[in-house]
């Protein structure tokens, strides 16, 4: 099985910091990562799909970038909307990284 | 517009079989590509993968719970069942259902979740 590595489990930024996330495959993934956004009490929703695609209505300060082994999330400008937790998936077995939670600082 | 709702019972006891329905409108389980899948969350905890259902009837299931999972649809009633046998307290979790467009190849699916369910809390506990 491809093990998935997301970091940092946590991370406090201020609004208009550009913040990043990252997460690292175990064996090559080509570009076969997405990006969720989860809000407290929400479903997840999906922002970038196939590591750097932008999900329709999702606003360009989100982006995503990588493949092989190391993929990339970035907000280039934080809101404070933002605040949430932030996973990544793969496809093989469709296992989620283990959660980013964003917090303001 | 799509959109998903997932129901069943809030508590199950332990050793007892879960049955979730997820009933969806804004798309055809008959169209091709088209896919619903589950995932769930322990309070506090990530996401983990459990199920999915493409449109030709390929089931996919989570390598881990594999023995204790069942998938199916009802294409007429826009339903998908999942069903988990001999549920246990550490089951305790928001179940969630979701559509997808994608296929399976191997051990991989190409499946990005778009959209989602509000989820169902289910407490295991005697």
């Amino acid at each position: 099985d491809i093990q998935m590595t997301q970091s940092p489990s946590s991370l406090s930024a201020s609004v208009g910091d550009r913040v990043t996330i990252t997460c690292q495959a175990s064996q090559d993934i080509s570009n076969y990562l997405n990006w969720y956004q989860q809000k407290p009490g929400k479903a997840p929703k999906l922002l970038i799909y196939d590591a750097s695609n932008l999900e329709t209505g999702v606003p360009s300060r989100f982006s995503g970038s990588g493949s092989g082994t190391d993929f990339t999330f970035t907000i280039s400008s934080l809101q404070p909307e933002d605040i949430a937790t932030y996973y990544c998936q793969q496809y093989d077995n469709l296992t989620f990284g283990q959660g980013t939670k964003l917090e303001i600082k | 517009q799509i959109t998903l709702k997932e129901s069943g019972p809030t508590l199950v006891k332990p050793t007892q079989t879960l049955t979730l329905t997820c009933t969806f409108s804004g798309f055809s389980l008959s169209t091709s590509g088209v896919g619903v899948g589950w995932i769930r969350q322990p309070p506090g905890k990530a996401l983990e993968w459990l199920a999915l259902i493409y449109w030709d009837d390929d089931k996919r299931y989570s390598p881990s719970l594999k023995s204790r999972l069942t998938i199916t649809k009802d294409t007429s009633k826009n339903q998908v069942v999942l069903t988990m046998t001999n549920m246990d307290p550490v089951d305790t979790a928001t179940y969630y259902c979701a559509h997808t467009i994608g296929y399976c190849s191997g051990g991989s699916c190409y499946a990005p979740f778009d959209y989602w369910g509000q989820g169902t809390l289910v407490t295991v506990s005697s």
